[in-house]
């Protein structure tokens, strides 16, 4: 019942930045959307979250449309390390006021020397 | 401190053995989640701790228990596991659950328990 739709696959050039997409188009006014990444055999790694406007810190860039339907991930320069499953997540609501991070299939970044 | 700890790393189980996973955090953190990754799939949400209490169970088989001593610490009992039980345990928590106001909250995850059923 994940609420989200990435693409399963993209390529990204080492230096280059990476722009990860997202459709969320059910999201509703008060929800955020977070993102996740998950190198090989590792625990999920916070990324970045955000509601309404752009957000940016030490690791990305978060670009929301104006609607909240989609969202833009940006590794502004990918390295190697940078390899990894990007899963980006909306909370879904679990009944009973009960709440939970279910995630997607995600997209898997290969970046590329 | 903002670590997520998961004992063992790995874990060689037959059908018939009980084990328990060990998930441990001292951030003061009030949410605690038990994921299930298979190889190549997301995680799969198995239960949430709040406060120390179940408050969801995604209608995961008996023979995975979970137990809250205290809200640093979550253990998965495993009982007569079969092989497709196989798979990466992932151990999360957050500073409070997600609860009904929208507002944000960052899951902190482990490692993970590599567990094969054998």
């Amino acid at each position: 019942d994940a609420k989200t739709t990435q693409p399963p696959s993209m390529d990204c050039a080492e230096g280059r930045a990476a722009n990860l997409p997202c459709n969320h188009s059910t999201i509703s006014g008060n929800e955020y959307v977070y993102w996740y990444r998950q190198i090989h055999s590792q625990g999920p790694q916070y990324i970045i979250h955000g509601l309404k406007n752009n957000e940016t810190n030490e690791m990305a860039s978060l670009i929301i449309t104006e609607d909240r339907k989609s969202s833009t991930l940006i590794l502004p320069h990918a390295t190697l390390r940078d390899t990894a499953v990007y899963y980006c997540i909306v909370r879904v609501d679990s009944g009973g006021s009960n709440y939970k991070l279910t995630f997607g299939k995600g997209t898997l970044l290969t970046v590329n020397p | 401190d903002t670590e997520v700890t998961q004992t063992p790393k790995h874990l060689v189980m037959g059908m018939t053995n009980k084990k328990s996973l060990k998930c441990e955090q001292h951030m003061g953190h009030r949410a605690m989640y038990w994921y299930k990754q298979k190889a190549k799939k997301p995680p799969e949400l198995m239960f949430v701790y709040s406060y120390e209490k179940l408050s969801i169970n995604e209608s995961v088989p008996s023979r995975f228990s979970p137990e809250c001593p205290n809200s640093s610490l979550l253990n998965l009992h495993l009982h007569a596991l079969q092989p497709e039980d196989s798979a990466l345990y992932l151990c999360a928590s957050s500073p409070v659950p997600w609860a009904g106001t929208g507002g944000y909250t960052e899951a902190f995850f482990g490692q993970g328990t590599r567990l094969t059923v054998v």
